[in-house]
């Protein structure tokens, strides 16, 4: 059974704090996949990785970092938080090659606040 | 490039009753198409997909899904839902390279008894 965690499941952070996000997945993945779910908007993509060390900017990065630093473990770091970053966040894992590389699995999300 | 239109926010419904929730994608390209359920206070979770064969294509759950090429649908149908179905779901095309997908904005479906 494929399992995403995230490391919080709800966050308070203050406005000007650097906040990280975890994200731990145990199916060897290649893809590593964070997004940002807000009413109305749907999920929107920041980063992707589809590999160590590899990023690639999704459709809202400005604002975001990431790090992967190990295959399993994708962070999302956010450098100084801002209200407007109040969101879930979910985190999500695929393979890179063959059928199943479509299909994301994903974390229960953490939903942040800043205050 | 690929964009994912769900018409409907909200879809009320009793229960037993059948839904439809409508999906619709453009893409000049072949597409994949992605059902996924999200219950509330957890992530997602795939429903069903289409990558090539049959139109009809079935998930769990009891949900199905048909894709029209030509009217560029892949609208999700139950014949009878239950109270268990209450969540949000999420409509999704594959953009076609580095695996990544487009998501629709979502539909919550509220069943009632």
């Amino acid at each position: 059974d494929v399992k995403v965690t995230q490391s919080s499941r709800y966050l308070v952070k203050r406005t000007g704090e650097k906040v990280f996000l975890e994200c731990v997945q145990d199916m060897d993945h290649e893809n590593m996949f964070w997004y940002r779910q807000d009413p109305g908007l749907g999920l929107r993509l920041i980063y992707f990785s589809y590999d160590v060390k590899m990023k690639e900017k999704g459709d809202i990065p400005e604002g975001y970092s990431v790090s992967r630093e190990k295959k399993e473990r994708f962070s999302l770091i956010l450098e100084s938080a801002s209200t407007n970053q109040t969101s879930m966040y979910l985190c999500a894992s695929s393979f890179r090659w063959g059928d199943s590389s479509y299909e994301q699995y994903f974390g229960p999300g953490t939903r942040l606040t800043v205050t | 490039a690929q964009s994912v239109t769900q018409l409907d926010s909200q879809v009320p419904v009793f229960e037993e009753a059948p839904v439809e929730l409508r999906c619709n994608y453009s893409s000049s390209v072949s597409v994949y198409l992605f059902w996924y359920v999200q219950y509330p206070n957890q992530g997602l979770q795939l429903l069903l997909k289409y990558l090539s064969g049959s139109t009809l294509v079935k998930g769990i759950n009891g949900f199905e899904a048909e894709f029209n090429k030509s009217q560029t649908s892949f609208h999700l149908r139950k014949p009878s839902v239950h109270i268990s179905d209450t969540a949000e779901y999420f409509c999704a095309v594959y953009r076609g390279s580095g695996d990544k997908l487009t998501f629709g904005t979502g539909t919550r479906l509220a069943v009632r008894p």
